[in-house]
């Protein structure tokens, strides 16, 4: 069974611009969740889809957004993108809705840099 | 509030020796725990997860892990370290939903191995 598969691996904005990164789950999966990797704040979350419905969000201002479609996959925008937004963006699926005992497998993320 | 704390940023072991990394959470209930191990560049992958049951859980590439309820820890261990095991290690904890998502992970545990 292929893995939680993102596209693009690598992008370059610049300040201002706006970008969308694609997340296609594992098959079967419906649960999707997004996070962000910093190195000076970790691992933050972002956001969590099940069935086309967000049902978490994490702490992150509204210029981060986010869906998911009728097959599963989701997608995430930033808009006027800001240096800080550089980061490496995960995505993570779950069988199911991604309760705290599922297990969440993860892609190779996007690197995302802002100039 | 729910927490992962992961003491050590950086261990350094050589080739063939035992290994600890260590973790304690903090976590109202019975904790659902994970360990993930992550290339530089890439996404996290799963090494090992424990639920409930035996307190001593197998992974792949040779990690295990040990749930300590009284002390509130999930140490991973290995007997051998291996070179290709240099990475990323972090620890999580599975909670109920909410703005932290459903996984709060620690900050990480960088290792690396001499020859």
């Amino acid at each position: 069974k292929a893995g939680v598969t993102q596209t693009p691996r690598y992008l370059i904005k610049t300040r201002g611009q706006q970008v969308t990164l694609s997340c296609s789950p594992i098959s079967g999966h419906r649960s999707v969740s997004w996070y962000q990797q910093t190195p000076g704040q970790g691992l933050q979350f972002l956001f969590e889809y099940f069935s086309e419905t967000q049902r978490n969000k994490g702490n992150f201002p509204g210029r981060f957004s986010g869906r998911q479609f009728s097959n599963s996959r989701s997608e995430m925008n930033v808009s006027t993108l800001e240096l800080g937004d550089s980061a490496l963006y995960l995505c993570a699926s779950s069988s199911r809705d991604a309760r705290r005992g599922d297990t969440q497998y993860f892609g190779p993320g996007t690197r995302l840099t802002v100039l | 509030a729910q927490s992962v704390t992961q003491p050590d940023i950086h261990i350094t072991v050589s080739e063939g020796a035992s290994l600890e990394l260590r973790c304690n959470y903090s976590y109202g209930a019975t904790p659902y725990l994970f360990w993930y191990v992550q290339s530089p560049g890439q996404g996290l992958q799963l090494l090992l997860k424990y639920f409930s049951g035996d307190t001593l859980v197998q992974g792949i590439k040779g990690f295990e892990a040990e749930f300590k309820r009284s002390q509130s820890s999930f140490n991973l261990r290995k007997p051998s370290v291996h070179w290709s095991d240099a990475a990323e290690y972090f620890c999580a904890v599975g909670v109920v939903g909410g703005s932290q998502g459903n996984l709060i992970f620690g900050k990480g545990t960088k290792l690396s191995v001499k020859p």
